[in-house]
């Protein structure tokens, strides 16, 4: 079967840093996605991971360690608009095709 | 278009009644994804189309939901004889192929009420 956890909530303070993790179980991995959606809006694209290690992009960066079926979102300088819920997506590969496998969704609230 | 749109982006339908919700991908993208979501919870994969191949139906909750694409085009999905159940988000997402499926341009969602 496929399965992803991440926290539920996470509530921390404008211009601190804050980390999301997600861990899976999953046949087929071929990477991690993480996702942000705003309240009311379409998730857009943040990051993926096909390789372990740490991704910068600017004020966010994603790490993945495939041995430990182990990834995190990093948010660094928080601003009031970073409050969105988080997803992470696991990439995998399912007979000839590729799928999205979506976790629960981090709620991150930044207060002032 | 310049991204995914989605139509109608509100619809409030008695229980009973089917539904045609329509997704519109960016051009070009060959992968199309439906997925639903609930109020507060995360994207339940529904189906997908890859170009000419036969669709993942995978996801689909029960035979009253089917959905069509033409071609490499506009894709709806139809919701057959609603139930309250069925109210939900749905988004559709499109990538370039389905090799490309980590990065989706999501649409701006279709928000049914089933009444």
């Amino acid at each position: 079967g496929q399965s992803l956890e991440q926290p539920s909530e996470v509530t921390a303070v404008e211009g601190a840093i804050v980390q999301i993790n997600c861990t899976y179980q999953t046949s087929g991995f071929y990477g991690l996605s993480w996702y942000q959606q705003h309240d009311g809006g379409a998730p857009t694209f943040l990051s993926y991971n096909a390789l372990d290690g740490l991704e910068e992009t600017g004020r966010f960066s994603s790490f993945l360690s495939r041995s430990d079926s182990y990834g995190y979102l990093l948010l660094q300088e928080l601003q009031m608009k970073d409050s969105a819920s988080y997803f992470c997506a696991v990439k995998a590969r399912m007979d000839s095709s590729y799928k999205l496998i979506f976790g629960s969704g981090t709620r991150l609230l930044v207060r002032p | 278009g310049a991204g995914v749109s989605q139509s109608p982006s509100n619809k409030v339908t008695e229980k009973g009644k089917d539904v045609e919700l329509r997704c519109d991908p960016i051009s070009g993208h060959t992968a199309l994804y439906w997925y639903r979501q609930r109020l507060g919870q995360g994207l339940e994969f529904l189906i997908y189309f890859q170009g000419n191949s036969a669709p993942d139906k995978s996801g689909l909750p029960s035979d009253r939901f089917s959905a069509e694409r033409t071609g490499e085009s506009v894709s709806t999905l139809t919701i057959q004889r609603t139930q309250q159940e069925d109210s939900a988000v749905y988004l559709c997402a499109s990538s370039l192929a389905s090799g490309g499926a980590e990065t989706q341009y999501f649409g701006p969602g279709t928000r049914l009420l089933v009444l």
